[in-house]
């Protein structure tokens, strides 16, 4: 499958437990996004990376989400201490970026994460 | 930050009639607009795009058109089928360092047969 894929695709936790994502992007694409989405509503974007550098990360992105890319391949996206708030879609992208025009994101399947 | 509307929220249509879904975006240096289809429990999927530099874009059944003076731009989808049904979000964003897409709220297309 060359396709961006996420694991878990589903995830049920307690509050105030800690959970961890995973996004496998597309092989050669350099450019790796996380987005949120919540039931009626697009995707809000949460940070990207561009190879293993974390370059921008939202407003959205409290001190309890930290995302990592270490090798500039896969990345995960980890939550800390779950709110019930956090109960959401989360999407990882990636894209192929070569400085010039904007290059076209590929979603992967998404983790459902419900905070009980 | 970009802006981007998106309207009607719902849309029904009979099979075989067209569908027209409309957004506005608030930041003139966006110049990247992509549309995607997400089926339920799907992934979002890129179905066509357009660039700041066109006013029309063709894909068989599928158009999309850009007014920059106006600042907005439309998806037509012609000839629809029951498999046409799903939320579709329209997208903004602009060449940079970084390419930040911004979102609209999606709309439901429901085709009935």
């Amino acid at each position: 499958d060359t396709g961006v894929s996420q694991n878990p695709r589903h995830k049920i936790t307690k509050r105030g437990q800690n959970v961890t994502f995973r996004c496998d992007p597309i092989s050669e694409h350099n450019r790796l996004y996380w987005y949120r989405q919540t039931l009626g509503q697009g995707p809000e974007f949460l940070t990207y990376f561009q190879n293993e550098a974390q370059l921008e990360k939202s407003r959205l992105l409290s001190d309890r989400f930290s995302a990592e890319r270490p090798k500039g391949s896969f990345s995960t996206l980890e939550i800390q201490r779950t709110e019930q708030g956090d109960s959401a879609m989360y999407l990882c992208a990636s894209s192929l970026y070569s400085g010039a025009l904007q290059e076209t994101q590929y979603f992967g399947p998404g983790t459902r994460l419900l905070v009980l | 930050g970009e802006n981007v509307e998106q309207h009607p929220s719902t849309l029904s249509v009979q099979e075989g009639d067209s569908a027209v879904i409309k957004c506005t975006y608030s930041d003139s240096a966006s110049n990247y607009f992509p549309w995607y289809k997400q089926e339920l429990g799907k992934r979002p999927q890129l179905i066509i795009d357009i660039r700041s530099n066109v006013g029309e874009k063709k894909d068989q059944r599928i158009a999309v058109t850009l007014n920059k003076t106006a600042k907005h731009f439309s998806l037509h989808i012609t000839e629809t089928q029951p498999e046409d049904s799903a939320v579709y979000f329209c997208a903004a964003s602009k060449a940079g360092g970084y390419q930040k897409v911004t979102f609209g709220i999606g709309t439901k297309l429901q085709v009935i047969p």
